[in-house]
Parts: C-alpha cells; structure tokens; sequence
C-alpha cells in the first residue's frame, strides 16, 4: 500500500463546476499538508498549505483535511479552463522531502 | 510565495558528457533543498537530499556518483549529470523549503535530452 493514495483521473469537467480532488495516507506522522498544481513541463506551483485538520479558504479554492480519517481534499468552485492542470498532493514532517500522491489531471471544458 | 529558480530550463548534451544543473532560492536561505526527477505523466520521484555544508543524502537506487550534488551556499545547490546517457533524459526539479515554515517551494524545472 502507497503511503499517500490520488486517483489519477482524468477528471473532465464543464467550465463552472465545483471541482473536489482527494487523497487518503496510511502514515499518522505526516504533520503537514499542501497542494500543488503542476502545468505541462512546469515545476509544481504551491497552492494550498495546512497543518490541522478543518477548513483553509483561499479565493476559489478550499483545503480540507481530516486526520482522523487520514483524507484531505481541495475543492475548486467556479472552475476555468486556465485550472486545467496536474492535481497533486503533498505531506510532510519536518524539514523532510514531501510525500506525494501521483497526481490528478483535471480538465476544464470551457 | 517563495522564489526558486532552475538554470538551465533545457539543455541537450551528447551521450558521454555531463551536465550541471542550478537550483537557487531567491529571497530566502535554505540549508536544504531537494531534488527530483520527473518522467511523463508521473508523479515527482525524490532523488536526493542536498545540505548545506554536508554531503548529500541519496535515495535508494540513485547512483551518487553519478548524479553529483554540492550544496555551495544557502542559496544554491547543484545537481551535476555525469556521464550522461539517453535513459537520464527527463525532468529535474528542485525544491526548497522555508526556514520560518514548512512550505515547500519548487523551481520550475530543467529538462534534460541527452542524444
């Protein structure tokens, strides 16, 4: 079993839709955790950052995260075709390298 | 957010020779920076760790003799291809994360061609 699960999509959706990309973990020590999106041959962008569990509003976007289940998710309201990208998540403890799920594409139809 | 820059963004090499790569933090220290390679349509996979001041910490399978990492200051890192072959053709990516945070900042990759 991977440390941190991400259905790989595709996810194709109409412009306007709320858009929700989830991830599940097994490791109870992962301390923080953050989103990033990844353009075509670009490096990843950070998107999101939280470290309890709860809510986290940026604009469009909605961090969730819930440590008792081990399931965090981002949500995306009013969806543009400029958000079509590579989903992915990520966790950390301390200063070590991330853990990353293997990324979602999302595809916005316009 | 933070600022990490890559240079080269591209580069082609012939097969046999070797190349370095450069990861900077622009408005912040960091005494450790991470390094990833990327192949099509998959996710990041760590390469090493690099440290300011020490020796870098590999993951399993990668050859560090092979891909030679200097951390020279706390703005820079290096990652150095050596003896490149076309199977090392892919994305390299490095990131680095803040002092005051854990946040994690990425550069915006270099791709490698080796022919």
């Amino acid at each position: 079993q991977k440390e941190v699960e991400q259905d790989p999509g595709p996810l194709s959706v109409p412009e306007g839709a709320i858009v929700s990309l989830n991830c599940t973990y097994s490791n109870s020590a992962f301390q923080y955790f953050m989103w990033y999106r990844q353009y075509s041959r670009k490096g990843p962008e950070l998107l999101m950052y939280t470290y309890s569990s709860g809510n986290k509003e940026d604009g469009r976007f909605t961090a969730q995260v819930d440590k008792s289940s081990k399931y965090i998710s981002l949500f995306i309201r009013d969806s543009q075709p400029s958000d079509s990208a590579t989903y992915l998540c990520a966790m950390g403890t301390g200063r070590r390298a991330l853990t990353f799920g293997s990324g979602t594409r999302l595809q916005v139809q316009p | 957010g933070a600022v990490v820059s890559q240079h080269p963004s591209w580069v082609i090499c012939k097969s046999g020779t070797s190349v370095k790569i450069e990861c900077r933090s622009l408005d912040f220290q960091a005494t450790t920076m991470f390094w990833y390679r990327q192949f099509p349509k998959q996710s990041l996979m760590l390469m090493a760790t690099s440290n300011e001041g020490s020796k870098a910490t590999y993951e399993q399978g990668v050859e560090k003799d092979k891909f030679l990492i200097n951390h020279a200051s706390l703005t820079l890192s290096t990652l150095t291809v050596t003896s490149a072959h076309p199977e090392d053709s892919s994305f390299y990516i490095c990131s680095a994360p803040q002092r005051a945070s854990y946040e994690q900042y990425f550069g915006p990759g270099t791709r490698l061609t080796v022919t």
